[in-house]
């Protein structure tokens, strides 16, 4: 089964601080997405990423930057968090046109 | 401009009825269709999925309609089942470029005993 893993379920972070937000993917996915995920707002795309050092921005960038080093691996990092970026973060993973698959989520809250 | 559009934002039927979920799309461009089911505190699992040379797929329980000319997809669940409550989002991307899916608000379905 394809495994896609969010380093954190949870997460409190301070208004300011750096925040990465780490993902993983073990199937050789060529894709990979972080949305986030608001009540009322549906699953809205931060970014994406179609190869290694490839990236697109999605609906929403602002506020982000992403990098892809390695194709396993997806980090989302909020330069100086917010209280408006608190949110559940979703990170997934696809084939070339296939289905994505998506990890658990992690629930950051900026106090 | 939302280009993936749930307009019901909640459903609720009976135990055994069919459930039915609407979707609508503006982007004349895609052509890869998916369902997806979402617990809270969960990420997102798929359903079903449809391309665009369809009209119909099934899995079991779950069918997936797309009207191209409406521009116009469901989902119904037959029969539908309490652990079925959830929240489903309708998710498309577009042939061509970019693969991006794009995520519907979602509809939040309560299946009652």
């Amino acid at each position: 089964d394809v495994k896609v893993t969010q380093s954190s379920r949870y997460l409190v972070k301070r208004t300011g601080e750096k925040v990465f937000l780490e993902c993983v993917q073990d199937m050789d996915h060529e894709n990979m997405f972080w949305y986030r995920q608001d009540p009322g707002l549906g699953l809205r795309l931060i970014y994406f990423s179609y190869d290694v050092k490839m990236k697109e921005k999605g609906d929403i960038p602002e506020g982000y930057s992403v990098s892809r080093e390695k194709k396993e691996r997806f980090s989302l990092i909020l330069e100086s968090a917010s209280t408006n970026q608190t949110s559940m973060y979703l990170c997934a993973s696809s084939p070339s046109r296939g289905r994505a698959f998506f990890g658990q989520g992690t629930r950051l809250t900026v106090v | 401009d939302q280009q993936v559009k749930q307009n019901s934002p909640s459903l609720s039927v009976q135990e055994g009825r069919i459930s039915i979920l609407n979707c609508d799309y503006t982007n004349s461009m895609f052509d890869y269709f998916l369902w997806y089911k979402k617990y809270p505190a969960e990420g997102p699992t798929f359903l079903i999925s449809i391309s665009s040379i369809k009209d119909k797929n099934e899995d079991g329980r779950f069918t997936v309609f797309l009207n191209k000319s409406a521009k116009h997809l469901s989902l119904h669940i037959v029969p539908s089942q309490p652990g079925d409550s959830a929240v489903y989002f309708c998710a498309a991307s577009a042939q061509g470029g970019s693969e991006k899916l794009v995520f519907g608000k979602g509809t939040k379905l309560t299946v009652n005993p």
